[in-house]
């Protein structure tokens, strides 16, 4: 089983739309998580970082469920620029992030 | 304010060549530093990682080697390359005030032929 893993999609929703990505992870001594963001054949940027309490930037709101071990990102009112694939990442203590495969979303006008 | 260098952008090499690609970060002292391989349409492998200089980890068995000869620089080679060694190759930095965000290179595409 991957440490993360994530649907690979691609996602393809309009412009305007909300859309919403979920990754799991297998190791429950997970620390820190979160999202990047990878435009083809470029480096992942961060995106946000996820805490335990939810947080929200503009558009963008991560959550975080330890109890299932999973995290999601929740984009709304999407924008043409938002095509990209968004990348899961987990900390685990003593070792370096963990990326997941990715998730790939294509907004159409 | 902190940058990460990585060069070239691409390379296309034969089979049986040598390698080596560097990577340079400015702006911060005794940085960790990483590689990572992305083969085409997959995730990030993580190659190797350093925590100073003459300080190397290797995640996975291969045909690369990683050597830190200075503290903010970090090289990635190997003496012949393998079809397989193809893939977009990304030098990434964090800092070490438990600050775990990871930054980036720009990548360089290398393409074995």
């Amino acid at each position: 089983r991957k440490e993360v893993e994530q649907d690979p999609g691609p996602f393809n929703v309009p412009e305007g739309a909300t859309v919403a990505f979920n990754c799991t992870y297998s190791n429950s001594a997970s620390q820190s998580f979160f999202w990047y963001r990878q435009d083809c054949r470029k480096e992942p940027k961060l995106l946000m970082s996820v805490y335990s309490s939810g947080n929200e930037d503009g558009r963008f709101t991560a959550q975080l469920n330890r109890a299932s071990q999973y995290i999601s990102l929740l984009i709304r009112d999407s924008k043409l620029s938002d095509s990209a694939t968004y990348l899961c990442v987990v900390n685990i203590r003593g070792r370096a992030l963990t990326f997941g495969s990715g998730t790939r979303l294509q907004v159409q006008p | 304010s902190q940058t990460i260098h990585q060069w070239p952008a691409t390379l296309v090499q034969p089979v049986g060549s040598p390698l080596s690609l560097e990577c340079t970060v400015e702006g911060t002292s005794n940085p960790n530093l990483y590689w990572y391989r992305q083969a085409a349409g997959r995730g990030l492998q993580l190659l190797f990682y350093s925590v100073g200089i003459g300080q190397i980890s290797s995640e996975v068995p291969q045909n690369l080697s990683a050597s830190r000869p200075q503290d903010r620089q970090f090289i990635l080679s190997s003496k012949k390359l393998l079809l397989s060694d193809s893939g977009f190759y990304l030098c990434a930095w964090t800092d070490r005030g438990g600050n775990e965000k990871l930054f980036f290179g720009s990548g360089t595409q290398l393409s074995v032929l």
